[in-house]
Formats: structure tokens, C-alpha cells, sequence
């Protein structure tokens, strides 16, 4: 079965400076999706990429989708306290249907 | 257009009994899946649902159930409780196809004692 690995698991940085998350597959990423969760809350999807190459930002986060498929990374530039949360990927391992595998997740705390 | 809606949000419950969650899909959402989200085990998949069928199921025993109803909202049940049932319980929606993008609900938060 597909498994994700993220990296870092934790990352403290000082606001206004940029990171980057990188989620890595085990197998070919046919749709790789990013989602957000505040502590014991729901998950807020962020971005989803399916083409190798792809690339899609939303206000200062940017997700690529490396054209091997099998890697994708999120960049957030002059991170801000808003920021700060658990970032997830996951990947959609069934044809058609909805069966989605998720990396173990990173933790971002960012320091005013 | 409303999100997805779980209820309810906060359960606790006594090793042994059952319960039931609830997940309302966004409107015109017809496929529901559900994930268990624990500190040590992550997001793990459970099951899905699309016209009331399930299509898809995870590594999860028995005692987890659940349903679609005709109006594509969706509950499930946990039967004999356990103590390691406790966990976050997360439901998404999402219209039909592959690559489609994936709405989570705020989850239910159970706790079983």
C-alpha cells in the first residue's frame, strides 16, 4: 500500500520567515492533496495537484507536485501566527473513489 | 453553501456501549468517507460511501459500521466500545470522481471511559 512520509515532523520558525514541508510517496502521486488542522479541529483543505510539474499557490502558500510524481512540497513565505497549525498530505489511493492515505503530519509553530 | 456538518461534537462513553456519529455531506456531495484520527496511528481510512453502497473499507474490525442514507448523509456506529476507540472522528465529502477535491467536517471528538 502507498505510504507517506513528511519532513519535518515539527518545524519552529521565527515570523516572517519562509519554510518549505515536503511530503514524500511511496508510490506515483496521481492527486496529492494538502490540508491544515488546528489542534482537535477538522482538517481545511488548502490545495489539491495531480499533474507532475503542477503548481498552485493560495495567498502566501505554495504547493508544487514534482514531475516524477512522487514527491510534493509546500512553501509558505513570511510566515505569519496564522500559520501555525498541523500540515497534512495525503494521497487518494483509490480509482474513482475516496480513499485517502495521510502522511503523519508536521507540526508548525511559528514564534512573534 | 454550508460545509461539512458532524455531529455531535463531544461524546463520552463507557467501555461496552455503542454510538453513533453522524456527518451531513455539503449539498450536491455524494460521496462520504470516514477517517479515525489518533495520536499514535494518525488519519487512517475506515470507510465509503457513495448512493448508499459502501465502496470502500479500511483495516478496521467488525464493530465499525456505518450508512448513507438517500439524502447522502451518512453515520456510523461503533459497537462494544473499547478504550482505544477514543480518537477524533472525521468525516469528508466530495463529489463523484477521482481527484476531486475532498471537504473534512470539524469531527467528533469521542471519549471512551
Amino acid at each position: 500500500s502507498q505510504e507517506l512520509e513528511q519532513s519535518p515532523q515539527s518545524l519552529i520558525v521565527q515570523e516572517g520567515k519562509n519554510l518549505t514541508i515536503n511530503c514524500t510517496s511511496s508510490k506515483t502521486l496521481y492527486g496529492l492533496y494538502w490540508y491544515k488542522q488546528k489542534y482537535g479541529e477538522g482538517l481545511i483543505f488548502l490545495m489539491m495537484l495531480q499533474k507532475g510539474g503542477e503548481e498552485k499557490s493560495h495567498e502566501k502558500i505554495t504547493a508544487k507536485l514534482d514531475e516524477k510524481k512522487q514527491q510534493s512540497s509546500l512553501h509558505i513565505t513570511a510566515s505569519q501566527p496564522s500559520h501555525a497549525g498541523i500540515y497534512l498530505c495525503g494521497a487518494d489511493q483509490s480509482q474513482g473513489a475516496q480513499k485517502l492515505v495521510f502522511g503523519q503530519g508536521t507540526r508548525l509553530t511559528i514564534n512573534p | 453553501k454550508a460545509g461539512v456538518t458532524q455531529t455531535p461534537r463531544y461524546l463520552i462513553k463507557t467501555r461496552g456501549q455503542q454510538v453513533t456519529l453522524s456527518c451531513s455531506p455539503i449539498s450536491g456531495h455524494r460521496s462520504v468517507s470516514w477517517y479515525q484520527q489518533t495520536p499514535g496511528q494518525g488519519l487512517q481510512f475506515l470507510f465509503e460511501y457513495f448512493s448508499e453502497t459502501q465502496r470502500n473499507k479500511g483495516n478496521f474490525p467488525g464493530r465499525f459500521s456505518g450508512r448513507q442514507f438517500s439524502n447522502s448523509r451518512s453515520e456510523m456506529n461503533v459497537s462494544t466500545l473499547e478504550l482505544g476507540d477514543s480518537a477524533l472522528y472525521l468525516c469528508a465529502s466530495k463529489v463523484q470522481g477521482m481527484n476531486t477535491e475532498a471537504f473534512f467536517g470539524q469531527g467528533t471528538r469521542l471519549t471512551v471511559v
